[in-house]
C-alpha cells in the first residue's frame, strides 16, 4: 500500500527565512509525484510534477527535488503570502489514475 | 477556462436527509475523482471515473454514497440517509488523459447535523 509522511506538521517562518518541507514516500513504482498548495476554503491548487530521481522544477521561491525516498520542497526567501498548507500525493504505477496524498505541511509565514 | 465547478459550496442538512453534490469537469478533461477531506484524515479518494465510467470505488465508505457521471461535462456525488459523521469537504478533481496532473474544484463543505 502506498504511503506519504510530510513533516513537519506545521511550519512558522519569519519573512524571508528560507527552509524546506518534506514528502517521504513508499510505492511500488513512481508514475510522478505532485506538489499541491491549498489555501483555507479553497481546493488544492497543482504546483509541480515530479517523475525520475534528481529531477528539479522552479516556480519563484518554490523549489522542488525528488530523490528515490523523498522529496523536498524549498522555500526561498519566503513571504507572508506563500503561507499555506503545502500537500504531497504519489502516483503509483500500479494504482491506475489514484493519487494518495500526505496529510500537509501548514506553512505560516510572518513579517 | 471556468475550471472545475462545484455546487453547493456550502450544504447543512440534518442527520437521514439525502444530499447531492454536483461536479462539472474542465472541458476536455476524461477523468474525474471525488475526494473527501476532514482534518483527523486528510484527502481520501472516494471513487474515480474515466471516460465517464466508473474505474474504482474502494474508497466509497459505505453503500449510503454512490456517484454517477451519466455524461462527460456532469458528475454527482449521493449519500442517502446522510449522517453526522460524513460531515466534510467534498472536492472534484479533474484531469486530462495525457498528463498526470489533477486539478481540484472549489469544494463543497457538508455540515450533517
Amino acid at each position: 500500500e502506498d504511503q506519504v509522511t510530510q513533516s513537519p506538521e506545521a511550519l512558522r517562518l519569519q519573512e524571508g527565512e528560507s527552509s524546506s518541507l518534506n514528502c517521504s514516500y513508499t510505492v511500488s513504482g513512481l508514475r510522478g509525484l505532485f506538489w499541491y498548495r491549498q489555501d483555507p476554503g479553497k481546493g488544492p491548487e497543482f504546483l509541480f510534477t515530479l517523475y525520475s530521481a534528481g529531477e528539479e522544477k522552479e516556480k519563484e521561491r518554490l523549489k522542488a527535488t525528488l530523490t528515490k525516498k523523498e522529496s523536498f520542497l524549498h522555500i526561498t526567501a519566503p513571504k507572508p503570502e506563500d503561507s499555506a498548507t503545502y500537500l504531497c500525493a504519489v502516483h503509483d504505477t500500479g494504482g491506475g489514475n489514484k493519487l494518495t496524498f500526505g496529510t500537509g505541511t501548514q506553512l505560516k509565514v510572518e513579517l | 477556462d471556468a475550471g472545475v465547478i462545484q455546487s453547493p459550496r456550502h450544504e447543512v442538512t440534518e442527520m437521514g436527509q439525502e444530499v447531492t453534490l454536483r461536479c462539472k469537469p474542465i472541458s476536455g478533461h476524461n477523468s474525474l475523482f471525488w475526494y473527501r477531506q476532514t482534518m483527523m484524515r486528510g484527502l481520501e479518494l472516494l471513487i474515480y471515473f474515466n471516460n465517464n465510467v466508473p474505474i474504482d470505488d474502494s474508497g466509497m465508505p459505505e453503500d449510503r454514497f454512490s456517484a454517477k457521471m451519466p455524461n462527460a461535462s456532469f458528475s454527482t456525488l449521493k449519500i442517502q440517509p446522510s449522517e453526522p459523521r460524513d460531515s466534510a469537504v467534498y472536492f472534484c478533481a479533474s484531469r486530462e488523459q495525457t498528463y498526470n496532473e489533477q486539478f481540484f474544484g472549489p469544494g463543497t463543505r457538508l455540515t450533517v447535523l
